[in-house]
């Protein structure tokens, strides 16, 4: 099956720098790339995806990139805020969505 | 959003007792629904892909009969671990996929188990 690797598994960050969280992926057949934040305590919730036949994606203040050559995806968070402190994680799945497989996860914190 | 509800939100047993976890959508119809394991600060290990109607398929090392996955209808499906023991403490999460809208997963609020 796929396997999802997310790097790193803790960033700090102070308030207004930049964020990154890379993923790397397995399986050629994959083409769907969501992210997802997790606050303590809650359920993961999406807040930005990519398809592989886009290369890169923005909403504001986060974007998405995708080297499917490479099979890595990542994610870019700018001006980071304290609120922006969770668990990351980031997940592939193919076109059945039959199985989504998750990244370890990236516990960021944002210092004010 | 889409809503995915789980319940219950938190349970305690006794060893050796089953336990019946809910996974809900609750405004769209889910073909496909997932169970996940998340242990403290770590990543959702899926364990089982949930299908209406048809048997669930398992994640190497996951015991079917240990989690028994029900997918009865369209909208409703249910995670039982059966003699629960404290190594199956966690928290179990379920997502679903809304297929007809914009192949999102949703995720319902996880449940906490806790075996004495």
């Amino acid at each position: 099956g796929e396997n999802v690797e997310q790097h790193p598994s803790t960033l700090s960050v102070q308030e207004g720098d930049s964020a990154v969280i890379k993923c790397t992926y397995s399986d050629s057949a994959s083409n769907y790339f969501p992210w997802y934040k997790q606050e303590l305590g809650k359920r993961p919730q999406l807040i930005i995806d990519i398809r592989s036949n886009v290369g890169e994606k923005k909403d504001q203040r986060i974007a998405v990139t995708l080297n499917k050559t490479a099979k890595h995806f990542s994610l870019h968070i700018t001006e980071t805020q304290p609120e922006d402190s969770a668990v990351y994680f980031c997940a592939a799945s193919d076109d059945t969505g039959n199985q989504f497989y998750f990244g370890t996860g990236t516990s960021l914190t944002v210092i004010p | 959003g889409a809503v995915v509800s789980q319940h219950p939100s938190w349970v305690i047993c006794k060893s050796g007792t089953s336990v019946k976890i809910e996974c809900r959508s609750l405004d769209f119809q889910a073909t496909t629904m997932f169970w996940y394991r998340q242990f403290p600060k770590q990543s959702l290990m899926l364990m089982a892909t949930s299908n209406e109607g048809s048997k669930a398929t398992y994640e190497q090392g996951v015991e079917k009969d240990k989690f028994l996955i029900n997918h009865a209808s369209l909208t409703l499906s249910t995670l039982t671990v059966t003699s629960a023991h404290p190594e199956d403490s966690s928290f179990y999460i379920c997502s679903a996929l809304n297929r007809a809208g914009t192949g999102e997963l949703f995720f319902g609020e996880g449940s906490r188990l806790t075996v004495l």
